[in-house]
């Protein structure tokens, strides 16, 4: 079966210090991978995406992603984490024969200043 | 930027009442997506649509549940019989193409059944 798993409820981390959070995938074939923020009270906003090439893809707000075959593993990261990037962040895993995103269970990312 | 938009923000309904939530989702896009999200848990992929029918479901997804694109700009999802466990944030969701281009979320409408 298909799943996605965000091993950490909640993150946290000093402002200016560099941050990760943890995707691990398990989905047959070559899936695309995403992740996506949700601030509160708000829609699940877009931050970037792996499909093919360049295992490291850069996206919104300074994030980055590196996908990783053979730990079937897309973390996120940031360089240097701004208390603004406090907020919910979910992994999502597509295979490539169907439509729909399996989503993680989400991750609480709090920046302290 | 364009946007996808969710009305209402907040659905109270009792339980055994209709439903129907309205997203108008973004003007060129053409794919379209209804996901929910029982509150402290994972979201979950409800349906899919594509040129005027359903392209994919979940198992959620059952005879309760319905999507209609009644004049090419709204997207809705009705709940025939709303159960306690309906209870939920709706997302509305649409995307350019089936490529992988992102989808664009509206902010969601929150049901509460009672």
């Amino acid at each position: 079966a298909q799943s996605v798993a965000q091993p950490e409820d909640q993150v946290n981390v000093a402002e200016g210090n560099p941050l990760t959070v943890k995707c691990t995938y398990s989905v047959s074939g070559n899936p695309y991978l995403f992740w996506y923020v949700q601030y509160p009270n708000r829609g699940l906003q877009f931050l970037l995406k792996y499909i093919t090439g360049d295992n490291l893809v850069k996206g919104s707000y300074g994030f980055e992603a590196e996908f990783n075959k053979s730990q079937t593993s897309f973390h996120l990261k940031k360089p240097s984490a701004l208390v603004s990037d406090s907020a919910l962040y979910f992994c999502a895993v597509r295979a490539p024969e169907n439509y729909q995103l399996i989503w993680g269970a989400g991750t609480k990312l709090i920046i302290k200043p | 930027e364009p946007e996808v938009t969710q009305t209402p923000s907040h659905q109270v309904t009792q339980m055994g009442q209709e439903v129907i939530l309205r997203c108008v989702p973004i003007s060129n896009h053409l794919y379209f997506y209804w996901y929910r999200q029982i509150l402290g848990q994972k979201v979950e992929f409800l349906v899919s649509f594509y040129n005027n029918e359903i392209s994919e479901k979940s198992e959620i997804f059952d005879d309760q549940f319905s999507v209609e694109r009644p004049d090419g700009s709204n997207f809705t999802l009705k709940i025939r019989s709303t159960k306690l466990e309906d209870s939920a944030m709706y997302f509305c969701a649409s995307q350019r193409g089936g490529d992988n281009s992102p989808l664009h979320f509206g902010n969601g409408t929150r049901l509460t059944v009672t």
